[in-house]
Parts: structure tokens; C-alpha cells; sequence
């Protein structure tokens, strides 16, 4: 199975400033058919998690542009330009490009 | 709107089974997969296993080979999940998602999960 590494996996932000979380797959997640499927998901406290962003760059709908995706390959990042109280919780990395899908371990995101 | 409404939280005692429903409404049913995802209590997320709500088949992770029972009811639009021979480790949130059968479009939708835990 493809392996998901996330890292931090803890990050204390201040609020409005910037936030980087990166995430690297053991293997190439390029398709063979030209797609990258390549996901992120955010889980608040209590609540289900929650797609944001869908072949690494593509917001889901009602997502603040805040957040934005970008990498290929192996290596991504999920970037919040101006963190907000309601972006903690915890996020994770989600590829589907391979047979099974797999999960980063997730990184916890919490206002310093 | 799109919307997944699973069961609600059960307790099982070491060995039995648990069965957890998740019904679909706000979309044609039969054009995407329901898959299961479990999440212990402060751990990650882990893939567990989907069905073809078009022709019943599943595809199991092999984690859980022999121990999970997928299947559904088009005429209710509702997925199930079964799984079997439960432990204390089986603890966890189940949540039920979607995924897109026609292309690679993973999990946009999610149900708002059900608890289960084991204990004698």
C-alpha cells in the first residue's frame, strides 16, 4: 500500500498568520491517466471529516480560498494563508491514485 | 442536498457482531460506491472497504478480509456495514462516504459517523 507521511504532525499557529502542512507519498501518485488524486480533508473537533481540496489543488465547494493545495508527484502541501479560530482541528492527506486508498496520519493544528 | 445519515452508537461485547446503516439521499445512489472508514479513538483514519451499489460487489482491505460483511438495499438507498468476531480494539467511529464510479473522485461526501464500542 502507499504510505502517507505528514509532517508537522502538531502545529501550533498564531492567529492571521500563515500555516504549511506537507505530506509526502511513497510513491508517484501521477495516474495513468494524467490525474493526480491527490486529497486533503479537514476534521474539526467532533465532527466528521470534511473534504477540502481534490486533485491537490481543486477547492471543494464552500471552502475559503484561504486554503490552497499544490505539489505533484510525491510531494505536497496544504497551505492556510491566514489561519482563523475555526481552522483548528485536524487535517489529513488522502491519495487514490492507488488500489487501496490511504491515509497520512494527520496533523494536528491548534492556535498557539 | 447530498446527505449520509448513518446509524446510531452501539455496544457490543467482545465476539459479537455489529451492523451499521447508512442511508443516502440528494443524489442517484446507484452512481457511487459507499465506502467504510473507521477512526479509533484519537487515531487516524483507516480505509476499511467499499461496495458497488450498482451490482452489490465489494472490495474488502485485507486488514479486515473475513471479518467485514459489505452490502446494501437499493430499494432504500442505504448501505450496510457488518463486522464480525469484535474486540476491545474494534473501538472506533465508522463512517460511511462516497466515492465516484465513473472517475477517481474520492469521499466529497460524509456520514456523520457512528460510535461502537466494544466492552464486556
Amino acid at each position: 500500500d502507499v504510505v502517507m507521511t505528514q509532517s508537522p504532525l502538531s502545529l501550533p499557529v498564531t492567529l492571521g498568520q500563515p500555516a504549511s502542512i506537507s505530506c509526502i507519498s511513497s510513491e508517484s501518485l501521477l495516474h495513468s491517466d494524467g490525474n493526480t488524486y491527490f486529497n486533503w480533508f479537514q476534521q474539526r473537533p467532533g465532527q466528521s471529516p470534511r473534504r477540502l481540496i481534490y486533485k491537490i489543488s481543486n477547492r471543494d465547494s464552500g471552502v475559503p480560498d484561504r486554503f490552497s493545495g499544490s505539489g505533484s508527484g510525491t510531494y505536497f502541501t496544504l497551505r492556510i494563508s491566514r489561519v482563523e479560530a475555526d481552522d483548528v482541528g485536524v487535517y489529513y492527506c488522502m491519495q487514490g491514485s492507488h488500489w487501496p486508498p490511504t491515509f497520512g496520519q494527520g496533523t494536528r493544528v491548534e492556535i498557539k | 442536498q447530498v446527505q449520509l445519515v448513518q446509524s446510531g452508537a452501539d455496544l457490543k461485547k467482545p465476539g459479537a457482531s455489529v451492523k451499521v446503516s447508512c442511508k443516502a439521499s440528494g443524489y442517484t445512489f446507484t452512481f457511487y460506491y459507499i465506502h467504510w472508514v473507521r477512526q479509533a479513538p484519537g487515531q487516524g483514519l483507516e480505509w476499511m472497504g467499499r461496495i458497488n451499489t450498482k451490482t452489490g460487489v465489494p472490495n474488502i482491505s485485507q486488514r479486515f478480509q473475513g471479518r467485514i460483511t459489505l452490502t446494501r438495499d437499493t430499494s432504500i438507498t442505504t448501505g450496510y456495514m457488518e463486522l464480525s468476531s469484535l474486540r476491545s480494539d474494534d473501538t472506533a467511529f465508522y463512517y460511511c462516504t462516497r466515492g465516484e464510479m465513473t472517475t477517481v473522485n474520492y469521499f466529497d461526501s460524509w456520514g456523520q459517523g457512528t460510535l461502537v464500542t466494544v466492552s464486556s
